[in-house]
């Protein structure tokens, strides 16, 4: 079974500035997407950034980049020029291929606090 | 393009009592999953619909079950209910034939007393 580790319950930015939020996986697989997804107080899941796991580039959107290492089985997430709107939980999550009809494996969350 | 639709958003139970909650997949999507989501806490995955039948299931007992209607939309029914299934309830949909990412919606948080 695998397994999403975000070991930092907490953590806080001043804004503009960067915050690298941790994440390790545990998997026997070799083909697999990793998500970060932030949920904002209104509760909706919003997805922020997707890696394929095949792929060796680095994925990015905007300000948010990924730090993603297969051989270390980590996935941070690297939030540039942070805004307040960025407070919110984020959470790491890992899905296998291949198909679409796979379930996603979440870590517990990391809440974001950035300071006007 | 309306997104995932989830009904009631809030929901008071009393223990033992049964309760069904709704999702409306996003327009185009045939899948449906639901998910748990105690306080504080990852969500975590209970079942899959697909094709109007359960494909794949999380470790939840059998009072945990669900529907999904030919239109797509779905149900998620739990029995006998118990203090430890307060929790928020998400539905995510996408499309089965592709690898796309799950689209959530706003959850429907169920409180038991």
């Amino acid at each position: 079974a695998q397994t999403v580790t975000q070991s930092q319950p907490e953590m806080s930015v001043q804004e503009a500035e960067t915050v690298t939020l941790s994440c390790t996986y545990d998997t026997s697989e070799s083909d697999y997407y990793l998500f970060w997804y932030k949920q904002p107080p209104s509760r909706q899941m919003i997805l922020v950034i997707r890696q394929e796991a095949y792929k060796q580039q680095n994925a990015t959107e905007n300000r948010f980049s990924v730090n993603f290492q297969k051989a270390a089985k980590s996935f941070s997430l690297k939030i540039s020029d942070s805004q307040l709107g960025d407070a919110a939980m984020y959470f790491c999550a890992y899905r296998s291929r291949p198909g679409a009809n796979s379930k996603l494996t979440f870590g517990k969350g990391i809440t974001l606090s950035v300071r006007p | 393009d309306a997104g995932v639709t989830q009904s009631p958003t809030h929901l008071i139970k009393t223990r033992g009592q049964q309760v069904t909650l709704r999702c409306s997949p996003k327009s185009g999507h045939d899948t449906v999953s639901w998910y748990q989501q105690a306080l504080g806490q990852g969500p975590q995955f209970i079942f899959q619909y697909y094709e109007e039948e359960e494909r794949q299931r999380g470790n939840f007992p059998d009072r945990f079950s669900g529907h999904q209607f030919p239109n797509y939309s779905s149900e998620l029914n739990v029995n006998a209910l118990l203090l430890g299934d307060s929790a928020l309830y998400l539905c995510a949909s996408s499309w089965g034939a592709l690898n796309t990412e799950a689209f959530f919606g706003q959850g429907t948080r169920l409180t038991v007393v």
